[in-house]
């Protein structure tokens, strides 16, 4: 079984802070990787797409991948209150046929 | 319409009763996908539709028969479902060979009574 490893928090940081969610992986087969947003009761938003090793940014957001370690990580610089959600974290083959899913971490961010 | 839409948002439904749920997307992607969301769990893949044609069928109960008449369109028909089966079943579209990147409809809460 491949699996999709999350802390399930919940992650609680103040306001303007730095919040680091982790994330591993087993299959080492798994070329792309994703980070997900679930706001209670809505669908998942993709935030951020990985696929070589090394740091990419996109605002306040910041993905890391170590492909040796089989992690990848997720940085929330200035968090606001309007982050606090569950994200997700998900890997694919690049076959497009399957993609794993962590448990997802909960944030909460507070004012 | 835009990005991925499903319906319909909420059903509620009896174990005897034959019902479907619908998804559409407005992407240009070339695969589908369905997915059961239940508290606590992750993500179950259930169906994926590679440039129409069904490739994976991960272990799902003959209960759940889903439809892909082309690349925009997916169904999932449901028949003498279980409580258990009361779940978010959550559309997603992508373009394989390209970013892979998933995209998410809203969802349809379903609850089987």
């Amino acid at each position: 079984q491949k699996e999709v490893e999350q802390n399930s928090g919940p992650l609680s940081v103040p306001e303007g802070a730095i919040a680091s969610l982790n994330c591993t992986y087993s299959d080492r087969g798994s070329q792309s990787f994703f980070w997900y947003r679930q706001y209670s009761g809505k669908s998942p938003e993709l935030i951020m797409s990985i696929y070589s090793n090394g740091d990419k940014e996109d605002g306040r957001f910041t993905a890391q991948l170590n492909k040796a370690s089989q992690y990848v990580s997720l940085l929330i610089r200035d968090s606001q209150p309007s982050d606090s959600a569950t994200y997700l974290c998900a890997v694919n083959d690049n076959t497009g046929n399957q993609f794993y899913f962590g448990t997802g971490t909960s944030l909460t961010v507070i004012p | 319409e835009t990005g991925v839409t499903q319906t319909p948002r909420h059903l509620v439904m009896g174990m005897t009763n034959k019902k479907s749920l619908k998804c559409e997307q407005h992407l240009g992607h070339n695969a589908m996908y369905w997915y059961k969301q239940s508290a606590k769990k992750p993500l179950e893949l259930m169906f994926v539709y590679n440039f129409k044609e069904q490739t994976e069928n991960n272990s799902v109960p003959s209960r759940f028969s889903p439809e892909c008449p082309n690349s925009s369109h997916l169904f999932l028909h449901l028949h003498t479902l279980q409580p258990e089966d009361s779940a978010l079943y959550l559309c997603a579209s992508s373009h394989v060979g390209g970013s892979y990147e998933q995209y998410f409809g809203p969802g349809t809460r379903l609850t089987v009574t």
